[in-house]
């Protein structure tokens, strides 16, 4: 069984460019959750993905998006990158309706320089 | 309504000692309240996890205690050890959703 993946692990961008970062989840997991989280901060949820559709979002723009493929891995992409997208994303992954344990990948660095 | 408010910021324990981080919400519909742990450049790890219908879970060397009537919930860690150091974070959701709200976190520094 492996645990969730993420690539990059670290990335560079100016402001105004767009970025996508991946996400491959836990064997036999369905859901992919994605948070951002500041230098000294708590994660904070970007949006869930469940069978492939949006399931809920937090207080985040619409130039945050996401997609989750029929493997569950999923996508975020980010457009007009501004300063303060500058954080850690980590996905997480889960078995909705199952089990509430959520395991998160050790993250993407993103710098918007 | 959504938040979730950890305490304290920062904490010094000595080699042996009990840490104790504290957490409380606002939003009653929660109704799962994990503690994550992260070292530096990781990933959160979850520790331990509470469901409000009991007041207390251990692990270990690790205890969730849980107020549902002042909505609030703490985590201890007993005989705490320098590979404890790390970030904490308490979160809560609902349970039908996945969705977590994290509380700010607090870094545990614990010295020999």
């Amino acid at each position: 069984e492996t645990g969730v993946t993420q690539s990059p692990t670290h990335l560079i961008k100016t402001r105004g460019q767009q970025v996508t970062l991946r996400c491959s989840s836990q064997s036999g997991h369905n859901t992919v959750s994605w948070y951002q989280q500041a230098l000294g901060q708590g994660p904070q949820f970007i949006f869930q993905y469940y069978r492939e559709e949006e399931n809920g979002r937090g207080n985040f723009p619409p130039r945050f998006s996401g997609l989750q493929f029929p493997n569950y891995s999923s996508e975020l992409n980010v457009n007009a990158l501004e300063l303060d997208d500058s954080a850690l994303y980590l996905c997480a992954s889960s078995l909705l309706g199952f089990s509430n344990e959520q395991f998160f990948g050790p993250g993407t660095r993103l710098t918007v320089l | 309504q959504q938040q979730v408010k950890q305490s304290p910021q920062s904490l010094i324990v000595q080699k042996g000692g009990i840490s104790i981080i504290n957490c409380a919400y606002e939003n009653t519909a929660f109704d799962y309240f994990p503690w994550y742990q992260q070292f530096p450049g990781k990933g959160p790890a979850l520790l331990i996890a509470i469901r409000p219908d009991v007041s207390e879970k251990k692990e270990g060397r690790f205890t969730i205690s849980f107020n549902k009537s002042a909505k609030q919930f703490s985590l201890h860690i007993m005989d705490s050890q320098p590979g404890d150091s790390a970030t904490y974070f308490c979160a809560a959701s609902i349970m039908s959703t996945d969705k977590l709200i994290f509380g700010t976190g607090t870094r545990l520094q614990v010295f020999p």
